[in-house]
């Protein structure tokens, strides 16, 4: 069956530093990732979507990568700062129904970036 | 992006009732997702609310224990019955546009039952 792993121990970073969380998936060639952001107690905030066909995508501090041969994407945040500290989700197309992609969630990281 | 106010925001609900939660958009949205977050866990698709007709189930949802409605391209409702204290989870409500699109999430409904 289908299966999307990411790292469920907590993440810590200092300032300043480089942060990579890691999406893993088997038995899966989804055409479209998206990592979403979650702080506690609201529903995730979307943060960049990606096609199997780009390697990579950016968008000011965070920068996402997609390898479709490991199976795997790569969520990074450049110059992290304590506000970055959150559970970060990455979702992956599960198919289209109906004209719409439907997205399955992993179980999300919780970063914590150090002051 | 949508706007979504999701309510209640969270509830304390007693075994054998039922709770209707309420995700109503600023905007019409083609498609209305109803997910399930439980404790430590992903988020998992319960139903696609389909506007003037009955819902998508998910494999492992029943419309007998989480009806949906959705009146219009604006609002829609999930009601949980029959609460046992396993229902216990957040509840959100999501929309997006057809096609590649990112998903718009409310802020959830956090639901104990006692």
């Amino acid at each position: 069956s289908q299966k999307i792993e990411q790292n469920s121990e907590a993440l810590n970073i200092q300032e300043g530093k480089t942060a990579t969380l890691t999406c893993n998936y088997t038995n899966y060639s989804p055409a479209y990732l998206q990592w979403y952001r979650q702080d506690p107690g609201r529903g995730p905030v979307f943060l960049l979507l990606i096609r199997e066909n780009e390697k990579e995508k950016r968008k000011e501090r965070l920068k996402v990568t997609f390898d479709t041969t490991l199976k795997q994407s790569l969520f990074h945040i450049t110059a992290s700062q304590p506000a970055d500290s959150a559970t970060y989700l990455c979702a992956l197309d599960g198919g289209l129904d109906s004209g719409t992609y439907k997205y399955i969630f992993g179980t999300g990281t919780r970063l914590k970036v150090l002051a | 992006s949508a706007v979504i106010s999701q309510k209640p925001s969270r509830d304390i609900c007693q075994r054998g009732t039922s709770l209707t939660i309420q995700c109503q958009v600023d905007s019409q949205v083609t498609m209305m997702f109803w997910y399930r977050q439980q404790p430590g866990q992903s988020l998992t698709l319960i139903a696609t609310a389909n506007q003037g007709s009955e819902a998508t189930y998910e494999s492992g949802f029943v419309i007998d224990k989480f009806p949906i409605s959705r009146p219009n391209l604006t609002f829609s409702t999930l009601t949980v019955s029959n609460m046992s204290p396993e229902d216990s989870s957040i509840y959100l409500c999501s929309v997006t546009d057809r096609g590649v699109s990112d998903y718009t999430f409310g802020s959830g409904t956090r639901l104990t039952v006692v």
